[in-house]
């Protein structure tokens, strides 16, 4: 089945703790992306990947951390986590070309005491 | 930067009755294209339709329309014979057709259908 996976699905922790929250799609997509999503805000992006090795950020990067290492893999970093990162959060992946659909795992749920 | 604006936060809506959710955006680009998104109870993010700029007739995915306004740079979803399934927060959103491939997301609609 193509999907997106994401993990974990729901994270407690706390202020100052690294974590890396997972993403990986089975698709082969060149383009990968990180969204946040919080109440009336919509979602907003904060890193993308056109290709391995290739990201950039989007209109949110501060305070994460994106790598590109495999085609597949998408792994979000925070290195050190702020109550202000408390929110939805959703990888997405597509192919290259201009109207091609894109994909979004299942989201993660962090909450940052 | 483009931005796309969702000016009903919330909609109610009786079964088999049609509701019309507004959106609209700011762009200095010609050629686009649109989307509406539902995200139902369980977060999954699904595409309900999509529409290219330079495409003059509006896009239908069943009971799922669009009236694309280019000029007036509008582009809202209306929900016909509405089921309890479509209870959801709806997203318009806007993508260049070239570029980073970014989404940019409005606030999002809530809809509830009552039975």
């Amino acid at each position: 089945e193509a999907q997106v996976t994401q993990n974990p699905r729901y994270l407690i922790t706390v202020t100052g703790k690294k974590l890396t929250v997972t993403c990986s799609q089975n698709m082969n997509h060149e383009y990968m992306s990180w969204y946040r999503q919080d109440p009336g805000l919509g979602l907003r992006q904060i890193y993308y990947s056109m290709n391995v090795e290739v990201t950039d950020k989007g209109d949110v990067p501060e305070g994460y951390k994106v790598s590109r290492k495999e085609k597949r893999n998408f792994p979000l970093i925070l290195e050190s986590p702020s109550p202000n990162q408390t929110s939805l959060y959703f990888c997405a992946s597509r192919r290259v070309s201009s109207y091609n659909e894109q994909f979004f795992g299942p989201g993660t749920r962090l909450t940052v005491l | 930067a483009q931005t796309v604006t969702q000016s009903q936060p919330e909609m109610s809506v009786q079964e088999a009755e049609t509701v019309t959710l507004s959106c609209t955006y700011d762009t200095s680009e010609s050629n686009y294209y649109l989307f509406w998104y539902k995200q139902p109870p369980s977060r999954q993010m699904i595409l309900v339709i999509r529409q290219e700029a330079y495409k003059q007739q509006n896009a239908t995915e069943n009971r799922f329309s669009v009236n694309f306004q280019k000029a007036a740079k509008s582009f809202s979803l209306k929900i016909s014979d509405s089921q309890l399934g479509d209870t959801a927060m709806y997203f318009c959103a806007f993508m260049k057709s070239m570029g980073d491939y970014k989404l940019s997301f409005g606030a999002g609609t809530t809809v509830t259908v009552r039975a």
